[in-house]
């Protein structure tokens, strides 16, 4: 079965800190997804990693995906205000044989002034 | 373009009742899904279809049922509503699936509530 664990779920920090939030998958997966959440919003999405070692930015934010140990990263640089809100991953079925994309329980970000 | 459009926004049910939430996209995606939002849960997909004619279970599909006679629509129907219903509902899209670059494309919700 396949299952995604987000952490950490909750993440307070400081502007102009760096952090990682970690996304481990339990099967087999070549895409990993990032999407974002502002309050009382849809999803939208930030990231699409599609292979082993990949590696993608934009602004703020790095991706990177390690097919091998079933990790994903997003890493924050120097975070902003405008940075707060709930990050989701999410990992596509399609390796295991199921037509599913399975979500994280997401972390929810919240960047101090 | 519209993308994902999900009506309605926001629904007050009784237990027991019935009724359909709609989605409909205009990007000409083949794959779409259902998915409900819980605080504390992330999002748990219900139903998905990978084409017009073809759907299948999700991880909560208990409750709910789906139909595609179109690739445009994919409704979602609470056959008798329950106060475990209620949620936030996503309706989303992709264009594939496991196929290159094809995030799913969410619509903006429809917040439920079963008193």
């Amino acid at each position: 079965e396949l299952k995604v664990e987000q952490n950490p779920l909750f993440l307070s920090m400081q502007e102009g800190k760096n952090y990682t939030i970690y996304c481990n998958y339990s099967t087999t997966s070549d895409r990993l997804y990032w999407y974002r959440q502002d309050p009382g919003k849809s999803l939208e999405s930030l990231f699409v990693l599609l292979s082993n070692g990949a590696v993608k930015q934009e602004g703020r934010l790095m991706a990177s995906l390690d097919t091998k140990a079933r990790l994903s990263t997003l890493h924050i640089t120097a975070a902003v205000h405008d940075l707060s809100a709930t990050y989701f991953c999410a990992v596509d079925g399609a390796t295991s044989g199921t037509y599913k994309y399975i979500f994280g329980t997401g972390t929810r970000l919240k960047v101090l002034a | 373009n519209a993308g994902v459009t999900q009506t309605p926004k926001f629904q007050v049910l009784k237990t027991g009742q019935s009724m359909t939430l709609q989605c409909a996209q205009d990007m000409n995606h083949e794959y779409m899904s259902w998915y409900r939002q819980d605080p504390g849960m992330g999002l748990r997909l219900i139903h998905y279809s990978v084409g017009a004619g073809i759907t299948d279970q999700g991880e909560v599909p208990n409750g709910y049922n789906v139909s595609r006679s179109t690739t445009e629509d994919f409704p979602l129907r609470l056959l008798s509503a329950a106060p475990s219903q209620t949620s936030v509902y996503f309706c989303a899209s992709s264009w594939g699936f496991g196929t290159g670059d094809s995030p799913l494309h969410f619509g903006n919700g429809t917040r439920l509530t079963v008193t």
